[in-house]
């Protein structure tokens, strides 16, 4: 009965390579996002998915490209993975933008 | 911009209060949620705060003013559990993406 649910909870890989993390909820949310959180736990939104419109944090590189093929699923695909994309992964959703988001448990991305 | 100032550590007794504040600095102000996040775990919902005033769940209460652009978590009895960080979150407008704080790490000790 696992409400926001993303997978692997851990990858680690090497620089270069192209990797891909799901996520899934079952809320029946309206709304998902994936945020990064890096080494000092600095929480950072990447993108938020609403009703098929897509909202970018500008400061994130255009490696990364979100996917949604429905309203239930919001996946994450990295290109030419860098040493500086280490970090933990959270995806997460609510039922409209001004609702409490519930989070995933986190993919923890280690390049080596 | 948005700038989302709190404290980074703080220390508290078990059994003790604590008052955690957020300072918040936006263009607009769509609401402000807190929440918490034991170490290697998912952050989770605490409370929302849209108006001013205290908003009251069980031993946890956030407080709200939008002239002052600031909130704070009160945590009272405190217990060993509560050791995790606590994480501010300001939207600014309309439907943009919650803007968190770097959080603050409360350490709960004997």
């Amino acid at each position: 009965d696992t409400a926001v649910s993303q997978t692997p909870k851990y990858l680690v890989t090497q620089m270069g390579n192209d990797k891909s993390i799901k996520c899934e909820q079952n809320l029946g949310h309206d709304t998902m996002y994936w945020y990064k959180q890096d080494s000092k736990k600095f929480l950072k939104i990447m993108f938020s998915y609403n009703n098929k419109e897509l909202i970018i944090n500008e400061t994130v590189p255009n490696r990364f490209s979100p996917k949604s093929p429905d309203k239930a699923h919001l996946n994450l695909h990295i290109n030419s993975l860098e040493l500086g994309d280490s970090a933990v992964y959270f995806c997460a959703s609510s039922q409209s933008p001004n609702q409490p988001q519930h989070f995933g448990d986190g993919t923890r991305l280690s390049i080596l | 911009g948005q700038n989302i100032d709190q404290p980074t550590e703080m220390t508290a007794t078990e059994g003790a209060i604590v008052q955690i504040n957020c300072t918040y600095q936006t263009s607009g102000f769509n609401g402000l949620f807190w929440y918490q996040q034991h170490a290697g775990e998912a952050p989770t919902f605490l409370s929302y705060n849209v108006l001013d005033g205290l908003e009251e769940k069980g031993r946890f209460s956030s407080f709200l003013s939008r002239s002052k652009g600031y909130s704070y978590l009160l945590l009272k009895e405190l217990q060993m559990k509560d050791s995790a960080s606590y994480l501010c979150a300001v939207r600014d407008r309309g439907n943009t993406p919650l803007v968190f704080g770097k959080g603050t790490r409360l350490s709960v000790i004997a």
